[in-house]
């Protein structure tokens, strides 16, 4: 199994500030990544697939890269309705994802 | 407007039996692979199983293969999860989650259903 670990687990930050959360494999998943956000009782949301491919509608302020095994999320200036989980994905070998990190109100 | 609606949980001893469902709406539900994802309170999210959209292929997670069958009626736009010999670890809300092909990521998820495994 491809296990997904992601740091940090929280992450406390301003509106403005420039966010980067970070994804590591197992193993070797080439660029099959993804990243979700979700808000509590709600439903995952997809950013970004194919590790660095913007998902339409998601605001460009949201950005991602990386391939192998270590992978990053960016968020370039975070906004109000930010403020949520993130969890990356593995879609390489079946599906495994991260145990998710917390971006918090500073 | 893409919808997936599921329903079907609830509260169920462990031993027993429960069938979800997914309503698909607003897209071509017989292109699409779809999934069935849960997420148990505070943890992280965990793939129960996928089918194909021609149904032809299904794969599960090892925590439920052998107890848990994905389904699917094409006909109907429907997904079905039909989980047996229910366990206190199977506790988590259900999500369906669609997909352009059975190898790749989930782009649009319902709302999730919640199931109780407890006596």
């Amino acid at each position: 199994d491809i296990q997904m670990t992601q740091s940090p687990s929280t992450l406390s930050a301003s509106v403005g500030d420039r966010v980067t959360i970070t994804c590591r494999a197992s193993q070797n998943i080439s660029t099959w990544l993804a990243w979700y956000q979700q808000k509590p009782g709600k439903a995952p949301h997809l950013l970004i697939y194919k590790a660095s491919s913007l998902e339409s509608g998601v605001p460009s302020r949201f950005s991602g890269s990386g391939s192998g095994t270590e992978f990053t999320l960016t968020i370039s200036s975070l906004q109000p309705d930010d403020f949520a989980t993130y969890y990356c994905q593995q879609y390489n070998n079946y599906w495994t994802f991260g145990q998710g990190t917390k971006v918090d109100i500073k | 407007e893409v919808q997936l609606v599921e329903s079907g949980g609830g509260l169920v001893q462990p031993g027993g039996s429960l069938r979800l469902s997914c309503a698909a709406s607003g897209f071509t539900f017989s292109n699409y692979a779809v999934s069935w994802v849960r997420q148990a309170p505070g943890e992280r999210l965990e793939w129960v199983s996928s089918i194909s959209a021609s149904g032809i292929s299904a794969f599960y997670a090892d925590s439920v293969k052998g107890r848990f069958t994905i389904s699917r009626d094409n006909s109907k736009n429907t997904l079905y999860l039909q989980m047996n010999s229910l366990r206190a670890e199977d506790t988590a809300v259900y999500y369906c989650a669609k997909g352009e092909s059975i190898a790749l990521h989930f782009d649009f998820w319902g709302q999730g259903t919640l199931v109780t495994v407890s006596s």
